[in-house]
């Protein structure tokens, strides 16, 4: 039983260079969650999934797009990546919005 | 959108009990209170969530007050091993509701 699994862990991408960030769970929740966190920070709220086929913005959702592939699957691409997107993505998942949120491991993203 | 309040930081010793507090002063009716522990490079984990009065698990426990515009997580004899941020989350499954997190409360335990 894997959880939330997020590919990669690490990455580095040049000023606008564009990627997709993986997550997909195991445990058929049906909200899916993008979270990032800055050094020293607090997580911030990127876009969520409430169920399958829907997407709303969150805290920050500038600079980003997501995409909500099926029920286990939450993708987050960065089209043009710019320095201020440095940072960890945590994806998450919830069987309901405001229920206990499991969160993967994270992804390490630096862009020069 | 409820916002949270708490505390920067906190210091304790190995086996005192750390208590944590929240401010959630426009906390909705149907909003629930979660809190959840961080170590660094990991993800949050969930510690524990409740709606009012105090629940208990293994790990904390949460006492909420009748007005609700605050909540504590209890640590009871912490160890090294406690030490993490800890964040309070307030919200509900009403639609549109964004589960944010505020800036956590990091907490040192000392030997």
């Amino acid at each position: 039983n894997a959880g939330v699994t997020q590919t990669p862990k690490f990455q580095v991408l040049k000023t606008g260079q564009s990627m997709t960030l993986q997550c997909a769970q195991d445990m058929n929740h049906n909200s899916m969650y993008w979270y990032r966190q800055d050094p020293g920070m607090g997580l911030r709220l990127i876009y969520y999934s409430a169920s399958e086929g829907t997407t709303d913005k969150g805290e920050v959702p500038n600079g980003y797009n997501v995409s909500r592939l099926n029920k286990r699957e939450f993708s987050l691409r960065l089209e043009s990546a710019a320095p201020s997107q440095t940072s960890v993505y945590f994806c998450a998942s919830s069987e309901d919005r405001a229920e206990k949120l499991f969160f993967g491991s994270g992804t390490q993203l630096s862009v020069l | 959108l409820a916002k949270t309040t708490q505390p920067i930081s906190m210091d304790s010793y190995e086996g005192q009990e750390v208590n944590i507090t929240c401010s959630h002063n426009n906390i909705a009716t149907n909003d629930y209170i979660t809190w959840y522990q961080q170590f660094p490079s990991q993800g949050p984990r969930f510690i524990i969530q409740g709606y009012k009065t105090k629940v208990t698990n293994e790990v904390a426990s949460l006492f909420i007050p009748a007005d609700r515009k605050s909540s504590t997580l209890s640590l009871p004899r912490v160890s090294l091993s406690d030490t993490a941020v800890y964040y309070c989350l307030v919200g509900s499954k009403a639609a549109g509701n964004k589960l944010t997190f505020g800036g956590g409360t990091r907490v040192l335990v000392k030997p």
